[in-house]
């Protein structure tokens, strides 16, 4: 199985912040790449696919990019809203894995 | 709007059974694939078993190979897992979830509310 590493676990920034995420793959995965929000009690929300492609209507401070085995998810200007887990996910070959994820707080 | 509704979930002993279920609507149910993922405090998310949308093919995860069953009614725009011998291990919200595009690329853009499965003595 592929192995999805996050990086960081977690991550306190201020309101306008830049914030960056970092997800590696243990193997080339070309840009089979997403990234899912979760907000805290809700369900994961997909943000980004095929590494950099924004899915339509998600906020455009948010930007992916990379290509395996290593990825990156930025907030341009963190907003108070942005507060949630990120996971990565791989979808290469079966089975589809995800990072731990990465928590994200307004300091 | 997609709408994905699961049911089923509970409180069961280790060595038991149970079936989920996930009632979709808002799109054409038998174009897509569909899946089951499973999230713990402690794992986060883990994908657990998919299913073509004509139900033909499906695959699952090694750690519930033999034991989970997936399987779908597209005349009832339903999915489902059949799980047995659960293990403590088991435990988690279990969400069905829809593969985002028509082909082979194992991604979500929909997800159900969840059902909480207990295994547990």
């Amino acid at each position: 199985d592929i192995q999805m590493t996050q990086s960081p676990s977690s991550l306190s920034a201020s309101v306008g912040d830049r914030v960056t995420i970092t997800c590696r793959a243990s193997q080339g995965i070309h840009n089979y790449l997403v990234w899912y929000q979760q907000k805290p009690g809700k369900v994961p929300n997909l943000l980004i696919y095929a590494a950099s492609t924004l899915r339509s209507g998600v906020p455009s401070r948010f930007s992916g990019s990379g290509s395996g085995p290593e990825f990156t998810l930025t907030i341009a200007s963190l907003q108070p809203e942005d507060v949630a887990t990120y996971y990565c996910q791989h979808y290469h070959s079966a089975p589809p894995t995800f990072g731990q994820g990465t928590k994200v707080e307004i300091k | 709007d997609v709408q994905l509704l699961e049911s089923g979930g509970g409180l069961v002993q280790p060595g038991g059974s149970l079936r989920l279920s996930c009632e979709a609507s808002g799109f054409t149910f038998s174009n897509y694939a569909m899946s089951w993922v499973r999230q713990t405090p402690g794992k986060g998310l883990e994908w657990v078993s998919s299913i073509l949308d004509d139900g033909r093919f499906n695959y699952g995860a090694d750690s519930v190979k033999g034991r989970f069953a997936i399987s779908r009614d597209n005349s009832k725009n339903t999915l489902y897992l059949q799980m047995s011998s659960l293990r403590a291990e088991d435990t988690a919200v279990y969400y069905c979830a829809k593969r985002a595009v028509i082909g082979l690329a194992d991604y979500f853009d929909s997800w159900g509310q969840g059902t909480l499965v207990t295994v547990s003595s």
